[in-house]
């Protein structure tokens, strides 16, 4: 079945650092790809998305590309802030399963001043 | 996007009792969904909300359990039935299909359930 791998956490680093964290996947067909954010106590907002090969989805500073050939949806951002400090979760819509949504497993960031 | 409340935000409940969560959104919306998401770990998806009929569990999570209903396009609730400690979790409903956009679902707060 669909699924979805990212790199483990947690990712400490410091304020103005370059971020990448890495996402891959695998699926049949061709779903769409998510970020979503979690910020400590609160629930997830989307935080970026693309929808087909070569997009790239972009938001407050981060990117991802849909990496087709290489399976992978990885997160960017050129310089991380304190309040960046979140749990970064990717995910696609399974449409097999009536659109549901996979997740990864979750990486935890940390940004220290 | 959609302006999306769930009701009660956290509660701390008794072993065997019951809780009902509400999700309330501000436009209509073609599709309705309940995850769960226990400590420290990802979010997995219990059931759709379907309007005017039964909800879609997935495998795992079984109508007696966890009882949604759905009467209109901006409501649905969940109930986690006769609680046991490993039902604390974050639950959180979710939406796709604001104002006709689909393939984009948003989350609500999330319900923090203890349970003792």
């Amino acid at each position: 079945g669909n699924s979805v791998t990212q790199m483990e956490g947690p990712v400490t680093l410091s304020e103005e650092a370059f971020l990448t964290i890495n996402c891959t996947y695998t699926a049949t067909g061709y779903p769409s790809l998510f970020w979503y954010v979690q910020y400590p106590g609160e629930g997830l907002q989307l935080l970026l998305k693309a929808t087909k090969a070569d997009d790239k989805g972009s938001n407050k500073g981060f990117e991802a590309t849909y990496r087709k050939e290489t399976t992978s949806f990885h997160l960017e951002k050129g310089s991380v802030q304190v309040s960046d400090s979140a749990v970064y979760f990717c995910a696609l819509t399974d449409y097999n399963q009536g659109g549901k949504l996979i997740f990864g497993q979750g990486t935890e960031l940390s940004v220290k001043p | 996007s959609a302006v999306i409340s769930q009701k009660p935000s956290r509660d701390i409940c008794q072993r065997g009792t019951s809780l009902t969560i509400q999700c309330q959104v501000d436009s209509q919306v073609t599709m309705m969904f309940w995850y769960r998401q226990q400590p420290g770990q990802s979010l997995t998806l219990i059931a759709t909300a379907n309007q005017g009929s039964e909800a879609t569990y997935e495998s795992g999570f079984v109508i007696d359990k966890f009882p949604i209903s759905r009467p209109n396009l901006t409501f649905s609730t969940l109930t986690v039935s006769n609680m046991s400690p490993e039902d604390s979790s974050i639950y959180l409903c979710s939406v796709d299909g604001v104002r006709g956009n689909t393939d984009t679902q948003y989350f609500g707060p999330g319900t923090r359930l203890t349970v003792l």
